[in-house]
């Protein structure tokens, strides 16, 4: 059975960093691309962003609003998935979510862990 | 960036109904489009990958249409723990932005 399961959440002051994990288990996690979503308290989804496989050069994708202060890593030796976010700002405050891709890149995130709240406030 | 509005954004049925969500992108994405369940406080679940086919697992009461930029959400015969919030996702260049959601409430 396929399990996503975040760690790494909590309180920051703006400007500060964090480091979310995500394990995986069930699946061979090292064939998948993975991605982050997060959600504001109260609103909708927002795509955070990706990381490719081995096979595709472990290449990344971020939304606008996170590009340069977020950064996306995998490590396939211990099925984890991490999320570096340096430069926090109030509006990173959400539930974060660490997904697998189903097996094509347009097949929709098929697992999804349980969350990570990561509240940004001084 | 693509942009995916969904109508309505909150919608009151009751049990037994015919539904239909729609999905409109703000440019063509061919089918590269999925639809997700979300209940209070639990993850996002798939229902239908590629515009049109149904994740496993789901029932067949949901069912997807669309193409290029019109996109809907049918769902056949609601049932009580269909009441929830549905999100759309397109998948086909980056941002993968989501919908802002429809609520589905009970009348």
């Amino acid at each position: 059975e396929v399990h996503l399961v975040e760690s790494g959440g909590g309180l920051v002051q703006p400007g500060g960093s964090l480091r979310l994990s995500c394990a995986a288990s069930g699946f061979t996690f090292s064939d998948h691309y993975m991605d982050w979503v997060r959600q504001a308290p109260g609103k909708g989804l927002d795509w955070v962003g990706r990381t490719r496989n081995k096979a595709n050069n472990y290449t990344t994708e971020y939304a606008a609003s996170v590009k340069g202060r977020f950064a996306i890593s995998r490590d396939d030796s211990k099925n984890s998935l991490y999320l570096q976010m340096n430069s926090l700002k109030t509006e990173d405050t959400a539930v974060y979510y660490c997904a697998r891709v189903a097996g094509t890149t347009s097949s929709g995130l098929d697992y999804w862990g349980q969350g990570t709240l990561v509240t940004v406030s001084s | 960036a693509i942009q995916l509005t969904q109508s309505p954004s909150s919608l009151s049925a009751s049990v037994g109904d015919r539904v239909t969500i729609t999905c409109r992108a703000s440019q063509g994405i061919s089918s590269a489009l999925a639809w997700y369940q979300q209940k209070p406080g639990k993850a996002p679940k798939l229902l239908i990958y590629a515009a049109s086919s149904l994740e496993s697992g789901v029932p067949s009461r949901f069912s997807g249409s669309g193409s290029g930029t019109d996109f809907t959400l049918t769902i056949s015969s609601l049932q009580p723990e269909d009441f929830a919030t549905y999100f759309c996702q397109h998948f086909i260049n980056y941002p993968h932005t989501f919908g802002q959601g429809t609520k589905l409430e009970i009348k």
